[in-house]
């Protein structure tokens, strides 16, 4: 079974709407890390918003913020008032054994949502 | 920019070859991984050192290795090439893997930083 869905291959959004990016993941280990990176079409791996599986709160940055929601292993990403400069490929991604010092560390990775802003 | 580097930022090279990857993690970092981006693999994960000493392997082919070095710099090495290789193989670093936590939405201790990339294609 996949580690990390990314359901919506490609996404449009209107300039200045807010957007939402879905993810849902599947891990039995109570400690993990949630992560969202933007990659432009320059190539390049652009950290955006971190959530910890202990974290009470939604983690926001900026124009950035995570709706995650523990229960159904959901972690989506809510872009707020889009921006043309944000079209690009977008992947979620999971380090498990955060807390315990003896996970793997490596981050595994989403299939990635392309998302388009329309002027 | 995200502190790593990587070189060369392009190869071109032929079946059968082999071929070198450099990285300079962030200064401090002493976690390196590799990471490998195709059109029908996604971003796989391959090879992380830690401080020198290999730490983690996941889809890495026996083809391929890497090493760290004293200075922390990494290198990956991919011989025997196939067209399959064709792809963009990043490099990430972190501080110390040993430490959990990190504030909601800062990445923390946790964040990996992502080199820009060596586009490998093998004709």
């Amino acid at each position: 079974a996949q580690k990390i869905t990314q359901t919506q291959p490609g996404m449009f959004v209107q300039e200045k709407e807010a957007v939402t990016l879905d993810c849902t993941y599947d891990t039995s280990d109570p400690s993990y890390g949630l992560f969202w990176y933007k990659q432009p079409s320059s190539g390049e791996m652009i950290f955006l918003i971190y959530q910890g599986s202990y974290d009470q709160q939604n983690a926001t940055e900026g124009r950035y913020s995570l709706n995650f929601q523990k229960a159904r292993k959901s972690a989506n990403l809510v872009i707020s008032a889009s921006q043309l400069g944000d079209s690009a490929m977008y992947f979620c991604a999971m380090r498990e054994g955060l807390y315990s010092g003896a996970g793997s560390y490596q981050l595994t990775f989403g299939k990635g949502t392309k998302l388009s802003v329309i002027p | 920019d995200s502190g790593v580097t990587q070189t060369p930022k392009h190869l071109i090279t032929a079946t059968g070859q082999r071929v070198t990857l450099r990285c300079s993690p962030r200064s401090g970092d002493l976690s390196v991984y590799w990471y490998q981006q195709s059109l029908d693999q996604g971003l796989q994960f391959l090879i992380q050192y830690y401080n020198g000493e290999e730490r983690a392997k996941g889809n890495i082919l026996e083809r391929f290795s890497a090493q760290q070095f004293p200075d922390l710099h990494s290198e990956l090495n991919l011989s025997s090439l196939e067209l399959g290789d064709s792809a963009l193989y990043f490099c990430a670093s972190s501080p110390t893997p040993d430490r959990g936590g990190g504030l909601a939405g800062s990445g923390g201790y946790n964040e990996q930083f992502f080199g820009p990339g060596t586009r490998l294609t093998v004709l």
